[in-house]
């Protein structure tokens, strides 16, 4: 099966621009797409396909992806944004899995 | 505006079968080019895809619980369940549902998402 690797924490200052990552094999065919979760809430969708934002999402985060890694970025990053994200793909056969999630930390 | 909602017994003892209903309100189970899906999340660790269901009838498992997993659709309630056998504790986690949309060129997403139901796995 798949495996999707993230950075299990980073932390930038409020204002500043920060990459959060996910590396795997699947992600060289498939695009990722991303996932906030605050304490005790459902995640909620930030980013999916090529870089598409859905409705409500500030433009402040977008996507891309090179080779075996995407990327999501967060460009002047505000206290809202701490939260846990994760990365979800799909493999040739249909089924998707997420990578382990990333801790941000607005400082 | 399409909303999930989970429902289900929240203590289930080990070895028997969790049983959990998504109900989708706001649209119809069946229109569009959706998959429905069931995630889950043990506390304080990250998501595990569980399987999906088309409104046809096919599915996908995640192939680590393929064996005790059973998600079957019912368009007359729009809803959808999903039954996971032989649970044990580390089956203990909140349950979420959601909409899967695929594109044309196979990518997937999920939105929106249920608020969650916390389902633990105790005797």
């Amino acid at each position: 099966s798949s495996e999707l690797t993230q950075d299990p924490a980073v932390s930038v200052a409020l204002g500043q621009t920060v990459r959060i990552t996910c590396q795997g094999d699947s992600l060289r065919s498939y695009y990722a797409s991303w996932y906030q979760q605050k304490p005790g809430q459902a995640p909620v969708l930030v980013i999916y396909g090529k870089n598409n934002r859905p409705s409500g999402i500030p433009d402040r985060f977008s996507g891309s992806s090179s080779g075996n890694t995407a990327s999501l970025t967060i460009t002047g990053a505000q206290a809202e944004d701490e939260a846990d994200y994760y990365c979800n793909s799909r493999d040739s056969s249909g089924n998707q899995v997420f990578g382990g999630g990333t801790k941000l930390t607005v400082l | 505006q399409v909303q999930l909602q989970e429902s289900g017994p929240g203590l289930v003892k080990p070895s028997q079968t969790l049983s959990l209903t998504c109900t989708v309100s706001g649209g119809s189970i069946s229109s569009g080019s959706y998959y429905w899906s069931w995630i889950r999340q043990p506390a304080g660790k990250g998501l595990e895809w569980i399987g999906r269901i088309y409104t046809s009838g096919s599915t996908n498992y995640n192939p680590s619980l393929k064996s005790r997993v059973t998600i079957s659709v019912d368009t007359s309630k729009n809803q959808f369940s999903l039954k996971l056998s032989s649970v044990t504790a580390a089956d203990t986690a909140v349950y979420y549902c959601a909409r899967d949309r695929r594109d044309s060129y196979g990518y997937n997403w999920f939105d929106p998402w249920g608020q969650g139901t916390l389902v633990t796995v105790s005797s």
